[in-house]
């Protein structure tokens, strides 16, 4: 399994926007890019996944570079609700099931 | 139900006394796993399910940790003889037919204590 490395803590303000780097050195040819967040006393939330290139839902933007050695996230115009822990996981997505393999994550606190 | 139910939410255990803890997952979900969460750090696999047939155990840490899904829908992890470092939240997600194209969903958790 791909290592993932990402910084252990980020500080924003409310309404700037957050980029979160993700480096998987080591990713392999059929391995997608996952993007959970948690919050205190709940389970991991799926965010976003991607292969390659720009992926954008409602709730943030992908970016994963040719060599998809890196990824980031992207969260536009943070509030305080999104302060919370991500986590960048490596893996392949194949259609059946796979066991996830989480880091520390980074925590994202977010100040008025 | 909308969502992954677990119970209890929270869990005091003596050392040396078994826990069972349940995990209801969306109607209709395939897949089921269990994680581990210690304080500070990220969820840690311990077993997944297709339906009724355990899959894969290769993340329980030892044998007094037990998985069961009799009838593929409700699992119950069972911890026997319970110890310290077995402290931490323990976490539930199912997804349906295995895809984690759309994530998968993780119920709220079990805090286990063990004093």
């Amino acid at each position: 399994l791909a290592k993932t490395t990402q910084p252990i803590s980020m500080d924003s303000y409310e309404g700037q926007e957050v980029n979160i780097t993700c480096s998987h050195n080591n990713i392999a040819t059929n391995d997608y890019i996952t993007w959970y967040q948690q919050f205190p006393s709940q389970g991991p939330r799926f965010i976003i996944q991607g292969y390659k290139t720009k992926v954008t839902n409602e709730v943030a933007s992908l970016f994963i570079p040719a060599d998809r050695k890196s990824s980031t996230l992207s969260l536009p115009r943070v509030s305080l609700s999104d302060t919370a822990v991500y986590y960048c996981l490596v893996g392949v997505s194949s259609g059946s099931a796979r066991q996830l393999t989480f880091g520390s994550g980074t925590q994202l606190t977010v100040l008025p | 139900g909308a969502g992954v139910s677990q119970s209890p939410r929270y869990k005091v255990a003596k050392r040396g006394q078994d826990v069972a803890l349940r995990c209801d997952p969306i109607s209709g979900h395939v897949s089921l796993f269990w994680y581990q969460q210690a304080l500070g750090q990220g969820p840690e696999f311990l077993t997944y399910f297709q339906n009724e047939a355990q899959l894969d155990k290769s993340g329980l840490p030892s044998d007094r940790f037990f998985a069961e899904r009799p009838e593929g829908s409700v699992s119950t992890l069972k911890i026997q003889r319970t110890q310290q470092e077995d402290s931490a939240v323990y976490l539930c997600a199912s997804s349906p037919k295995g895809k984690d194209r759309d994530g998968y969903t993780f119920g709220s958790g079990t805090r286990l204590t063990v004093v």
